[in-house]
């Protein structure tokens, strides 16, 4: 079965430094999301992409997050000078062309600021 | 605005014993879906069920069955013989029209099987 995976499973960065995860949507999806999760606390949802372009933001996502679709296969999520607060599982999903279809959630990256 | 709340925050139950996990769920749209997701110990999110607020026809699969209410805005979800496998923490979410295809999650059930 397609899924979503992840890369890396783990990363450990010093704050402030930039970092980037990496993520392959199900090949025949259209739809790319970010999520972030705070250990312990609820699922948020970061970003939503389509179409080469942000769908739709939360207000965690501010000026230090970008995303990008760089080839046909890959869709990453940058944090350019990261806070110890970003430290979290970041979940990438992807869902196909319809809207309220169910999302498909990659196993995380789970990222730990020192 | 959004909002999904499971009030259980952990429960405990012995192995073949039956258990009902609480969704309740907030929003002015009407046309929303509402979702079941399974968080295991391994830490991946796994979509377990999708119901759209025209359909409260309640499903059944396996050892999984869900009830959805409108009249209370209540989307529970019900383990039947439960299995240590089922120990995970389970999040109810919801999208809507407001919330473009995004999904709104509750703060999750953490449920533990004994055996």
């Amino acid at each position: 079965e397609p899924e979503v995976t992840q890369t890396p499973s783990h990363q450990v960065t010093q704050m402030g430094q930039e970092v980037i995860l990496r993520c392959v949507p199900i090949s025949n999806h259209l739809y790319f999301y970010w999520y972030r999760q705070i250990l312990g606390q609820k699922v948020e949802f970061l970003v939503s992409f389509y179409n080469n372009e942000i769908s739709e933001k939360s207000e965690i996502f501010d000026d230090q997050f970008s995303v990008e679709r760089p080839d046909g296969s890959n869709f990453t999520l940058k944090i350019r000078s990261t806070k110890l607060e970003d430290s979290a599982m970041y979940f990438c999903a992807s869902s196909d062309g319809q809207a309220f279809r169910p999302q498909h959630f990659g196993d995380g990256t789970r990222l730990s600021i020192l | 605005a959004q909002k999904v709340t499971q009030a259980q925050t952990e429960i405990s139950v012995v192995e073949k014993e039956d258990v009902t996990l609480d969704c309740v769920y907030e929003t002015r749209d009407t046309t929303y879906y509402l979702f079941w997701y399974k968080q295991p110990p391994s830490g991946e999110l796994v979509f377990l069920i999708r119901r759209n607020s025209f359909d409260e026809q309640n499903e059944i699969s396996g050892r999984y069955s869900w009830n959805f209410q409108k009249s209370t805005s209540s989307f529970n979800f019900t383990i039947t013989a439960s299995q240590v496998v089922d120990s995970a923490v389970y999040f109810c979410a919801l999208i809507d029209q407001t919330g473009a295809n995004n999904l709104f999650f509750g703060t999750g059930t953490r449920l533990t099987v004994i055996p």
